[in-house]
């Protein structure tokens, strides 16, 4: 079992939905989960992290967290073309090194 | 957010020679910074770890007498590419380290082997 699985993508919606993003991760110590975005030829972004179990909110952003179940996943609302990207979860291992789910590519179709 | 710089965001260089490729963490100091490389269409790779003042942990696999890296100061890393082949061409990002666990990415240099 990797340490760190994302639903394979890509993920197709269209424009005003909400994509949602799943992640699971193999070490139950684990403290805090982050979500990047990477679009095409650019470098990773972050844009989301959390720490506490349950739902932490930020603009059309939302990340859920499930510390019993091992999961934490990424809601997009009102999805925009501008979300198409790769969305990366990532968790460190106790070494301070993130690791890295294999990435879901989103398109969000006009 | 934080902000981490690269410099430069792209460089093109005959085989042979050797590139250098700083990143710099501009509005927060870090203890810590990473370097990964990334090949079209896979995922990042972990190259090494850096720590201010001392040696780098390099991940297995990657050369550390090719893949030189110095991290003098609290806001400065740089890694240098020796003797570079075309197969060393790659897309390098660094991160640097806010706190315990939150890495923030530079923009990426784009490395070109002829």
């Amino acid at each position: 079992q990797k340490e760190v699985e994302q639903n394979s993508g890509p993920l197709s919606v269209p424009e005003g939905a909400i994509a949602s993003l799943n992640c699971t991760y193999s070490d139950r110590g684990s403290q805090s989960f982050f979500w990047y975005r990477q679009y095409s030829g650019k470098s990773p972004e972050l844009i989301m992290f959390i720490y506490s179990n349950g739902d932490k909110e930020d603009g059309r952003f939302t990340a859920q967290l499930n510390k019993a179940s091992q999961y934490v996943s990424l809601l997009i609302r009102d999805s925009q073309p501008s979300d198409s990207a790769t969305y990366l979860c990532a968790v460190p291992n106790q070494g301070g090194k993130l690791i890295f789910g294999q990435g879901t590519e989103l398109s969000v179709k006009p | 957010g934080a902000v981490v710089s690269q410099h430069p965001s792209w460089v093109i260089c005959k085989s042979g020679t050797s590139v250098k490729i700083e990143c710099r963490s501009l509005d927060f100091q870090a203890t810590t910074m990473f370097w990964y490389r990334q090949f079209p269409k896979q995922s990042l790779m972990l190259m090494a770890t850096s720590n201010e003042g001392s040696k780098a942990t390099y991940e297995q696999g990657v050369e550390k007498d090719k893949f030189l890296i110095n991290h003098a100061s609290l806001t400065l890393s740089t890694l240098t590419v020796t003797s570079a082949h075309p197969e060393d061409s790659s897309f390098y990002i660094c991160s640097a380290r806010l706190d315990t666990d939150t890495q923030y990415f530079g923009p990426g240099t784009r490395l070109t082997v002829l």
